[in-house]
């Protein structure tokens, strides 16, 4: 089955700065990589998703690139704010498949 | 507007006293997931419905049932809770597998 590992586990940024988060999957047949973000006691919110006809996507602050030949893909935080922090899920799913297989998380935190 | 709805927000019971958790969607989506989060872990998928098809992970221990009486609701069973079974549990949904899943907002269990 699908495997995904995130690191790194812990990411300490300070205000302003960028923040990168790194996923490896091991299904090449995975073809949706979305990424959540998690605030404390909350439910875990989309913030962004790729799929693999594309190898990059934007919305405002966060990007998200995908490398298929390598089976990783990475979330990019610019210009991180307070607000930022959170702990922040990968996860790899194929259409057909009833399963999002998520990485272990990344608790980011920003300081002011 | 809320999309995923789980009742109660925040469930105690007691060791071995079956209960109920419940899960509402006005999205009208095909697919419902429950996942089971324990602190500082990822959610883990205890199962989904596809339409009325049951899908079960391998690894879910068989004191977790669930029900889906229609598109708009589903619940989960849990027949004898114990100590280790408290935890997040959190339902979601997808228009089809392998799109997006949106998740609502828990519901906290306890084990006395």
């Amino acid at each position: 089955g699908e495997n995904v590992e995130q690191h790194p586990s812990t990411l300490s940024v300070q205000e302003g700065d960028s923040a990168v988060i790194k996923c490896t999957y091991s299904d090449s047949a995975s073809n949706y990589f979305p990424w959540y973000k998690q605030e404390l006691g909350k439910r875990p919110q989309l913030i962004i998703d790729i799929r693999s006809n594309v190898g990059e996507k934007k919305d405002q602050r966060i990007a998200v690139t995908l490398n298929k030949t390598a089976k990783h893909f990475s979330l990019h935080i610019t210009e991180t704010q307070p607000e930022d922090s959170a702990v922040y899920f990968c996860a790899a799913s194929k259409e057909g498949w009833g399963k999002l297989q998520f990485g272990a998380g990344t608790q980011v935190v920003v300081t002011p | 507007d809320a999309m995923v709805i789980q009742n109660p927000r925040y469930q105690v019971t007691q060791f071995g006293k079956p209960v109920t958790l419940s899960c509402s969607q006005t999205l009208n989506h095909n697919v419902m997931y429950w996942y089971q989060q324990k602190s500082s872990q990822a959610p883990k998928l205890l199962f989904h419905y596809y339409d009325k098809d049951f899908n079960n992970e391998a690894d879910t221990p068989d004191n977790f049932q669930s029900r889906r009486p229609n598109t708009s609701f589903c619940f989960l069973d849990i027949r004898s809770p114990g100590l280790g079974d408290a935890a997040m549990y959190l339902c979601a949904t997808s228009r089809n597998r392998g799109n997006e899943q949106y998740f609502g907002p828990g519901t906290r269990l306890t084990v006395t």
